[in-house]
């Protein structure tokens, strides 16, 4: 009930392609869908949020795609640049987040090759 | 504005012992939260603290635990240390009203 699974596992892209990496969850109660970005020896950094109440939500290169529907959100990334190299993490949360923490898929490790 | 700030960076304890970690806020925020990264598991919820008081834990036992001084600074103990509590350890904080946690660059825990 409170998992979020997140595919794929690794992804390798080309410098300048769309990389695109996947969510599934099965709480209806969540509302709030964050993605973060880690490096090596780093802590996970927010990279962009989505609510339910919209269908997409661009910043700069990163986009996320929501669909209630199907409870599935997606992250694209555009134009995709070798300092994108990084592990990706989705993740949701109902009430705020505060009240149960953040539930985390199992992240993605992104290569951009020159 | 400085980050969250996370203490040791390393940490390297005998099966049996405890284990103190120690996190601090970035200034203003009230909302502390603990998670642990194990290699293969991902993230995963330990505590919330806001205000002084523990609000929610993960699915961890009770040998976990810890508090949050009236600085909103924060403490992780894991006490009777099993070979599978190495881990990286991240603290997080929001403002009171989450809409976005910082993290720490975090502990790395290891028993031995």
């Amino acid at each position: 009930q409170q998992q979020v699974k997140q595919s794929p596992q690794s992804l390798i892209v080309q410098k300048g392609g769309i990389s695109i990496i996947n969510c599934a969850y099965e709480n209806t109660a969540f509302d709030y869908f964050p993605w973060y970005q880690q490096f090596p020896g780093k802590g996970p950094a927010l990279l962009i949020a989505i609510r339910p109440d919209v269908s997409e939500k661009k910043e700069g290169r990163f986009t996320i795609s929501f669909n209630k529907s199907a409870k599935q959100f997606s992250l694209h990334i555009m134009d995709s640049q070798p300092g994108d190299s990084a592990t990706y993490f989705c993740a949701a949360s109902s009430s705020g987040g505060g009240a149960d923490g953040l539930t985390f898929g199992k992240g993605t490790h992104l290569i951009i090759q020159p | 504005e400085a980050g969250v700030t996370q203490s040791p960076t390393h940490l390297i304890k005998t099966r049996g012992q405890q284990a103190t970690l120690r996190c601090s806020p970035i200034s203003g925020h009230t909302s502390v939260y603990w998670y642990q990264q194990a290699l293969g598991l991902g993230l995963q919820f330990l505590l919330w603290y806001d205000e002084g008081e523990e609000r929610n834990r993960g699915n961890f036992p009770p040998r976990f635990s810890g508090r949050q001084f009236p600085n909103y600074s924060s403490e992780l103990n894991v006490n009777a240390l099993e070979l599978e509590d190495s881990a990286l350890y991240l603290c997080a904080s929001s403002p009171g009203t989450f809409y976005g946690y910082t993290f720490g660059s975090g502990t790395r825990l290891t028993v031995v």
